[in-house]
């Protein structure tokens, strides 16, 4: 089992939908929480932290399921520049941060 | 801020070649990563560097692989000799903190590597 699993997709929405993507991890122990934006050929960046409480960002909604092992994030009227790969990121104990290999979103007008 | 700076950001060689990629960090940052990215296995860490002292080094793939970091605003990534399986998108990024690198991670624009 892979220790940071997603759906590779593509999830391909139309302009305004609500689109939602989940990622699993393997390690119980696992300390910190993101979700990281990479654009085509481009570097990934961080797009947010994810929290125990949950946490938003404008449009984006990010939750944290410590019991069941994943975390969401969820995206609300989604835009044309939302077009990306969506990178979770789980921290470990040591800090190590291990990435999942990333959800594809397309966007269309 | 400049940022993370990497070259080159194309590489092409043959198989059997040395290949140096370089990345200069961001100023004051005290920790320096490189991963690969493939499609296949995503990103991964390679090694990465605090105050120019390798720590981990356990996602160095072989031998073939060597990183130094001669000083705190240089390191390079060598790979002798090359392989087609080598081929990847090799990124360099730093952080100035232990306590949370997922938030202060700062990624170069990387090396896209093709090995014939």
């Amino acid at each position: 089992r892979k220790e940071v699993e997603q759906d590779p997709g593509p999830f391909n929405v139309p302009e305004g939908a609500t689109v939602a993507f989940n990622c699993t991890y393997s390690n119980s122990a696992s300390q910190s929480f993101f979700w990281y934006r990479q654009d085509c050929r481009k570097e990934p960046k961080l797009l947010m932290s994810v929290y125990s409480s949950g946490n938003e960002d404008g449009r984006f909604t990010a939750q944290l399921n410590r019991a069941s092992q994943y975390i969401s994030l969820l995206i609300r009227d989604s835009k044309l520049s939302d077009s990306a790969t969506y990178l979770c990121v789980i921290g470990d104990s040591s800090y190590k941060l291990i990435f999942g290999s990333g959800t594809r979103l397309l966007v269309r007008p | 801020d400049a940022g993370v700076i990497q070259s080159p950001r194309h590489e092409v060689t043959e198989m059997g070649q040395e290949v140096t990629l370089r990345c200069k960090p961001i100023s004051g940052h005290d920790y320096l990563f490189w991963y690969r990215q493939t499609m296949m296995r995503g990103l991964e860490l390679l090694i990465y560097f605090n105050n120019n002292v390798p720590i981990d080094d356990s996602g160095m793939p072989e031998d073939r692989f060597s990183a130094k970091m001669p000083n705190a605003s240089f390191s390079t990534l060598k790979i002798q000799p090359s392989e087609p399986r080598d081929s990847a998108v090799y990124f360099c990024a730093s952080s100035d903190r232990e306590d949370s690198w997922g938030e202060k991670l700062f990624f170069g624009s990387g090396t896209q590597l093709s090995v014939l």
